[in-house]
């Protein structure tokens, strides 16, 4: 079985710096999807940026960067120069091969505040 | 519209009563994803349809539990003889194809409350 934990519950930053939430995760697979997502009070959930397992190169999109580390399963998220607008759950999650079966595993999130 | 649409938006209703909850997919994808959200929880995962089928039921969390699709399109969550417990968001998700390349897009969740 799969697994994906997110140590911290929670996180509160100022505004315009740049945060680091942790992920890692367990399997046997080499094959996989990781993805973090985001979801505001409004409920749904927007993914942020995802990662494939046999690229090396760390996934990017504009202020959000993975670290992926394959042998360590781990699998952080950097948000830079935050913003207020990034306040909300955010969510680790995986995928595996005709993983359509088992849908995403979920982390328990970790809650992000931006301070003004 | 041009998301996944989910209703009712929220739901109260007392124990020992079904619920029914919709998902509509967006247009095209074949791929559809059931979740349930508890308080203070991540996602999990209950149920995957690829058009009409569902090869594994085996995430749903009771007999109470069943969903359907038809005409590959809009899915119904029922919930029979609902329990406190129930209570949780429910989620929808849908993609172009079951496949890992296929990121999932959310509807905005029916928020179930049972009295």
């Amino acid at each position: 079985a799969q697994t994906v934990t997110q140590s911290q519950p929670e996180m509160s930053v100022q505004e315009a710096e740049t945060v680091t939430l942790s992920c890692t995760y367990d399997t046997s697979e080499n094959n996989y999807y990781l993805f973090w997502y985001k979801q505001p009070p409004s409920r749904q959930m927007i993914l942020v940026i995802r990662q494939e397992a046999y690229k090396q190169q760390n996934a990017t999109e504009n202020r959000f960067s993975v670290n992926f580390q394959k042998a360590a399963k781990s699998f952080s998220l950097k948000i830079s120069d935050s913003q207020l607008g990034d306040t909300a759950m955010y969510f680790c999650a995986f995928m595996i091969p005709g993983g359509g079966a088992d849908g995403l595993t979920f982390g328990k999130g970790t809650h992000l505040i931006i301070q003004p | 519209g041009a998301g996944v649409s989910q209703s009712p938006s929220n739901k109260v209703t007392e124990k020992g009563k079904d619920v029914e909850l919709r998902c509509d997919p967006i247009s095209g994808h074949t791929a559809l994803y059931w979740y349930r959200q508890s308080l203070g929880q991540g996602l999990e995962f209950l149920i995957y349809f690829q058009g009409n089928s569902a090869p594994d039921k085996s995430g749903l969390p009771s007999d109470r539990f069943s969903a359907e699709r038809t005409g590959g399109s809009v899915s119904t969550l029922t919930i029979q003889r609902t329990q406190q417990e129930d209570s949780a968001v429910y989620l929808c998700a849908s993609s172009l194809g079951g496949g890992l390349d296929q990121p999932q897009h959310f509807g905005d969740g029916t928020r179930l409350s049972i009295l």
